[in-house]
């Protein structure tokens, strides 16, 4: 089944201690990227990825770190976490962006809780 | 740069009612034009799609027209479920490739 697999699906943590968020697509999509989700802030683009080796910030990229070392897989690195940095995160993935683009594939979302 | 106004919410509709959330877009040149779903405690889910002007993209009883005189890709349904209820978004792909635009998102009840 093609699909975008995120992990943990929840996560509660403790302030300053480092945390990564893995995502992983098998549809060999090039485009990958991070969305955090708040009440009455919609959805915010953290980073995102064009290939591998290849990433770029979004609209709220404090805080957060990404690598890209292979084509399927996308994590994304707390380093210090903080309050402020409680969410619902989602990964997504696409074939095509830009005009002509085909969508999104996202995952099921980590809901993070930094205390 | 690129935006996404939509209809605010709650929605709150009977079921078999009709249905109408609006979307209106500001862009450059001509995105590619999006609606996802997303049900409670799970990821949004693509639910359609139209990459030109007078595209109609459907799925699922839903449709949306592409309307380029009008920046507007309203998604509609004739007769609602209450396994419609939902948080929906508009979006659109632009020309800049790396960002994908999202509206507030329209959270729609029906009731039986």
């Amino acid at each position: 089944e093609a699909q975008v697999t995120q992990n943990p699906r929840y996560l509660i943590t403790v302030t300053g201690k480092k945390l990564t968020v893995t995502c992983s697509q098998n549809m060999n999509h090039e485009y990958m990227s991070w969305y955090r989700q708040d009440p009455g802030l919609g959805l915010r683009q953290i980073y995102y990825s064009m290939n591998v080796e290849v990433t770029d910030k979004g609209d709220v990229p404090e805080g957060y770190k990404v690598s890209r070392k292979e084509k399927r897989n996308f994590p994304l690195i707390l380093e210090s976490p903080s309050p402020n940095q409680t969410s619902l995160y989602f990964c997504a993935s696409s074939q095509r962006v830009g005009t002509g683009s085909n969508g999104y594939t996202f995952g099921s979302g980590t809901r993070l809780t930094v205390v | 740069g690129d935006s996404v106004t939509q209809m605010e919410g709650p929605v709150t509709l009977s079921e078999e009612a009709c249905l109408t959330i609006n979307c209106t877009y500001t862009a450059t040149g001509y995105p590619s034009l999006f609606w996802y779903v997303q049900y409670p405690g799970e990821g949004l889910q693509l639910l359609l799609k139209a990459t030109k002007a007078d595209d109609k993209g459907s799925n699922k009883g839903f449709e949306a027209t592409y309307r380029k005189e009008t920046t507007s890709f309203h998604l509609e349904k004739g007769s609602v479920q209450v396994s419609d209820s939902a948080v929906y978004f508009c979006a659109l792909s632009g020309t800049n490739a790396g960002k994908s635009t999202f509206g507030d998102g329209t959270t729609l009840t029906v009731k039986p």
